[in-house]
């Protein structure tokens, strides 16, 4: 059974840093392509990085580009998201998602989310 | 890239076909794929590449996407598909909708 648990949200400051993780388990982690998706309490939701199989290869949305790093660790199946100066509106709930096998961009399996809070 | 458009709401009573529009220039050229998002739940993914159901989804669920419309349908609507709902493209990055919140009346 997949299964994506992820961790790491919490109350920072609007500046501050968050480091979100994802552990990945029922399936061959390394041969996927894994993202973060976002959702702002009232609102839809909103892409925020995709990181390729190999690890070589990521995408960002624009107004998270130069301010997040997405990272992976193959041997222990794990998803990372850096997030550095923050801001309110990046307040959200964070999903950790997996890309189908034959398209990095359809999400078929999603955790349960982490909240993150940017809040002064 | 442009946005997708949706409607933000759509009302239909129980055992009808609920109709959700997802709309873009030229969005027929693209691979459109839909997810349901419930209160406290995490998006399921409905519908991938137009009109495929991943297993496990109701054959009620089908897509459809020509022109610069995308069409989600709901045949036979229950009472627990009131959701929102989300069509989603890849173009350079991966664009949502705004979302359509779906009532059963």
């Amino acid at each position: 059974e997949v299964q994506l648990f992820e961790s790491g949200g919490g109350l920072v400051q609007p500046g501050g840093s968050l480091r979100l993780s994802c552990a990945a388990s029922g399936f061959a982690f390394s041969n996927y392509a894994m993202s973060w998706v976002r959702q702002a309490p009232g609102r839809g939701l909103e892409w925020v990085s995709t990181l390729i199989g190999s690890g070589h290869i990521s995408y960002f949305a624009d107004s998270m580009e130069g301010r997040f790093t997405i990272s992976r660790d193959n041997s222990n199946n794990a998803l990372y998201l850096q997030m550095n100066s923050l801001r309110v509106e990046d307040t959200a709930l964070y999903y950790c998602t997996r890309g189908t096998a034959g398209d990095f961009s359809t999400f078929d399996y999603w955790g349960q989310g982490t909240l993150v809070t940017v809040s002064s | 890239s442009d946005a997708l458009t949706q409607p933000p709401s759509v009302s239909v009573s129980p055992g009808q076909t609920a109709s959700i529009t997802c709309s873009r220039d030229q969005l027929g050229r693209k691979f459109v794929c839909w997810y349901q998002k419930k209160p406290g739940q995490s998006p399921v993914l409905l519908i991938y590449q137009n009109n495929k159901r991943p297993s496990g989804i109701p054959e009620r669920f089908s897509g459809s996407n020509s022109g610069n419309i995308a069409t989600l349908t709901i045949s036979g609507t229950q009472a627990v598909d009131e959701a929102d709902y989300y069509c989603q493209i890849w173009e350079s990055s991966v664009v949502f909708g705004g979302g359509t919140k779906l009532t059963v009346l």
